[in-house]
């Protein structure tokens, strides 16, 4: 099946700095999304990217899908950008499908 | 504003008693989705209805069934939970399956004792 991988597993910020989290996978996808997963574990979905680049906010995220990576930037973090950040990849054909995670990113932003 | 809700948020059982979980939508989707989430670690898929057609993952325990009544309801239900089972549920809909963006309710943090 299709591996994913994320990078870092852990981040410690302080306020106000820049960081980019990176997802890897394994294989030709056609969906690819970036959740963060607040403290009392919502799963907010940022972006549905399976190709291209979108900005929202202090938000920003490009996919390679030739090169089979995503990255996310987080500009000007803040404390409330704390939690956990997945990149998910899906794969759908005929009636089979999945929405695979990967580990995540454990971003602590201090004050 | 259109929403996935869960309930209960929390959910405490004894071993081996029958429990339902509960996820409703108003967005209207075609796809539900049950993931089961243990600590630390990422969601992973259970099963998922596209209309009415049940699809199950291969590794999911027999355990584990789900019913879809009608578009906006569908609920996990888990026969004999095991203190193995304790974990956060997370519902999730979309439009069309597994191409499209899911969207994620509050999930219900099931305890086994």
């Amino acid at each position: 099946g299709i591996q994913v991988e994320q990078s870092p597993p852990d981040l410690i910020l302080q306020e106000g700095a820049n960081s980019t989290l990176r997802c890897n996978f394994s294989d030709s996808v056609n969906n690819l999304q970036w959740f963060h997963q607040n403290p009392w574990g919502q799963l907010i979905n940022l972006f549905y990217i399976p190709s291209g680049t979108k900005q929202n906010g202090r938000l920003s995220a490009t996919t390679v899908a030739t090169e089979r990576y995503s990255l996310l930037y987080i500009s000007s973090s803040q404390t409330t950008d704390s939690g956990v950040y997945f990149c998910a990849v899906g794969l759908y054909g005929g009636s089979q499908g999945n929405l695979i995670f990967g580990k995540g990113t454990k971003l602590s932003v201090k004050p | 504003d259109a929403m996935v809700i869960q309930n209960p948020r929390y959910q405490v059982t004894q071993f081996g008693k029958p429990v339902t979980l509960s996820c409703s939508q108003t967005l209207n989707h075609n796809v539900m989705y049950w993931y089961q989430q243990k600590s630390s670690q990422a969601p992973k898929l259970l099963f998922h209805y596209y209309d009415k057609d049940f699809n199950n993952e291969a590794d999911t325990p027999d355990n584990f069934q789900s019913r879809r009544p009608n578009t906006s309801f569908c609920f996990l239900d888990i026969r004999s939970p095991g203190l193995g089972d304790a974990a956060m549920y997370l519902c999730a809909t979309s439009a069309h399956p597994f191409t499209d963006t899911q969207y994620f309710g509050p999930g219900t943090r099931l305890t086994v004792l």
